[in-house]
Order: C-alpha cells, then structure tokens, then sequence
C-alpha cells in the first residue's frame, strides 16, 4: 500500500531535549516536505527537499533541520526544542515538484508537546 | 507572496443542506488548485483538485471549479451527510518557473470546520 509513515505519533517532552521524528514513503517520490499545522494559520511549510542530499528552507523554518541521505526517508530534527515548537506535524511526499498538478500524499501526524 | 484565503468558519449544517466553503487565492503564474480534507486524527488526503482555469474537480459528491477571472476556487455539495464532518483546506502549488525557488510547495488557507448533524 501507498503510504507516507510518520514516528511517533504523538509525543510529550521537555524544553531542550533534542528529539527526531521520523518520516518515509514507499512510492519512490522525489518531493518530500514537512508542515506544521497551528489552529487558525492553516498548515505551513518548515522544509523541504527536491531530492536525495537537496533540501531547502520553507516559511518556518526557525528551530527545525532535516536532512535527506535517502529517497524514502525525510527526518525532521528539533535539536533544542521550545514550547513553541508544540504542534501537529505533517511529512508530505509528491512524485516531482517540477509536475505541480501532482497531489501530495500525507502522513498521519504527530503532535508535540513541548513543556 | 502567494496566499489562500478560505472562509471563516466553523460551519454547522444539518444533513442533506447544500455546502459552500469559498476560496480564494493570489498567485503570480497559473497555480494548480486542490482541495484537501482531514477527518479527526487523521491526516490530509486529496478531494479534488484542478489545473487550469474553466476545470471542474469532483470527488465523492463535492465539487469546485477553477475560476481564473474571480481567483475563486469554491467547494460545493448537494447534500452533505454527518460522515462529511471534517476540516477542509484549499491549496495552492506553482510549477517552475512561476513558483520561484520553492516550486513545488502546497501554500493552504487557514481550514474550515464543517460539522455536520442528523
């Protein structure tokens, strides 16, 4: 099946604590993304990567760094993560940013909380 | 900058009433135009989506058209049911060269909270 996995789910930790959430896609898709979603604000892009080793800043992407060493795999790393930080977050993949009219697929999220 | 902007909600309706959630966008090119919505603790999966102006998207009943003269890419169903409740987001994304360096990116409105009764 299709699918864009996302680890962990939900998540509660402190100030400061690095964490990594996990992202990966099984449809070979060059395009991969992270957004985070806020109440009102809609979701917003933090950063995202054309293709292995190409990886570039979104709106928001003050705090955050990923990497892309892998076509399937996309990790988004809080390397000091601040309260607010806490937020529902989305890895997103698309076969190509070059086809625009191509939808992207989501993951299922994974809410933060940091206290 | 490019921008999407949905009307305000949460929107209550009973079963079988008639829905609109409308949507404009600004974008320099010619942007392609989605709908996404996301039932609780999920995440997003596309409704419909259209490319260029005049097309009509459609999916599971809903439906929208892409209107490049009013910038409006309006969501519509005859008859909603209570499975419908959901947040629904209308999207933006440009291809090169119009969408600059970040071509590719999905630029949303805020969402808006369909709640829909028995």
């Amino acid at each position: 099946e299709a699918q864009v996995t996302q680890n962990p789910r939900y998540l509660i930790t402190v100030t400061g604590k690095k964490l990594t959430v996990t992202c990966s896609q099984n449809m070979n898709h060059e395009y991969m993304s992270w957004y985070r979603q806020d109440p009102g604000l809609g979701l917003r892009q933090i950063y995202y990567s054309m293709n292995v080793e190409v990886t570039d800043k979104g709106d928001v992407p003050e705090g955050y760094k990923v990497s892309r060493k892998e076509k399937r795999n996309f990790p988004l790393i809080l390397e000091s993560p601040s309260p607010n930080q806490t937020s529902l977050y989305f890895c997103a993949s698309s076969l190509s940013a070059t086809y625009s009219n191509q939808p992207q697929h989501f993951g299922d999220g994974t809410r933060l909380s940091i206290l | 900058g490019d921008s999407v902007t949905q009307m305000e909600g949460p929107v209550t309706l009973s079963e079988e009433a008639f829905l609109t959630i409308n949507c404009t966008y600004t974008a320099t090119g010619y942007p392609s135009l989605f709908w996404y919505v996301q039932y609780p603790g999920e995440g997003l999966q596309l409704l419909l989506k259209a490319t260029k102006a005049d097309d009509k998207g459609s999916n599971k009943g809903f439906e929208a058209t892409y209107r490049k003269e009013t910038t409006s890419f309006h969501l519509e169903k005859g008859s909603v049911q209570v499975s419908d409740s959901a947040v629904y987001f209308c999207a933006l994304t440009l291809g090169p060269p119009a969408g600059g360096t970040s071509y590719g990116k999905l630029t949303f409105g805020q969402g808006t909270i369909l709640t829909v009764h028995p």
